[in-house]
């Protein structure tokens, strides 16, 4: 059972948006930043979203993350095929839990 | 180019011990945190722990699956963090990856390296 909350799957077609939550309480998302990272079939996990909403460079602006409150969202505009991954939600945690906890990960399918 | 190699991952059986390696390039190693994330097969991602930079005091910190049996290590002139491995149990067989904190949290991984516990 992970701290942080993620659907397990969520899908979408070439073109579409999606968007994908992440929920947690206040002792981590609700009080520290939210970073998220892609996982393609196979590799290490790669950074996506820093700090709620930044994107390192080298990440296409297709994707956003956002935070209110104790959750956040990625979303994913244009979806590609290659977008085809499992995303991880990761949070500091100021309670026993920590100091880092991930999301269980949602599988992102493009039909 | 930043590159995190990992060595050392294996076959140990329960109650072993086992060391893994990660040795970084293309950064300041010495500045950064480095941490050990794991993934069991089909399973999500799950914080091992990090050790700080010198000028932070090296402080660990651990997950409690694993503190008192894990034990994370850098050697700044090598430029390589270590994850000794002790007590191990079934449930700690996993992909073992290092992670950079050095401009961002987890900004840089190594490949993975596979730790099965069985007997």
């Amino acid at each position: 059972q992970s701290v942080l909350t993620q659907p397990p799957s969520a899908s979408g077609t070439p073109g579409q948006r999606v968007s994908l939550s992440c929920s947690g309480n206040s002792s981590n998302i609700g009080s520290n930043y939210v970073y998220w990272y892609q996982q393609l079939p196979g590799t290490a996990p790669k950074l996506l979203i820093y700090r709620n909403n930044q994107r390192p460079s080298g990440v296409p602006d297709r994707f956003s993350g956002s935070k209110s409150g104790t959750s956040a969202s990625l979303a994913i505009s244009g979806l590609r095929s290659e977008d085809e991954a499992d995303y991880y939600c990761v949070a500091k945690d100021d309670s026993l839990s920590g100091p880092w906890v991930f999301g269980g990960g949602t599988k992102l399918t493009v039909l | 180019e930043v590159q995190l190699v990992e060595s050392g991952g294996g076959l140990v059986q329960p109650g072993g011990s086992l060391k893994l390696s990660c040795v970084a390039s293309g950064f300041t190693f010495s500045a950064s945190t480095m941490h050990w994330v794991r993934q069991a097969s089909g399973k999500g991602l799950e914080w091992v722990g990090r050790i700080r930079s010198k000028p932070n005091g090296y402080a660990t910190a651990y997950a409690a699956s694993v503190k008192g049996r894990f034990t994370i290590s850098r050697d700044d002139s090598k430029n390589t963090a270590y994850l000794q491995m002790n007590s191990l149990k079934t449930e700690d067989t996993a992909v073992y990856y290092c992670a950079s904190d050095y401009s961002v949290l987890f900004d840089y991984w190594g490949q993975g390296n596979l730790v099965t516990v069985s007997s």
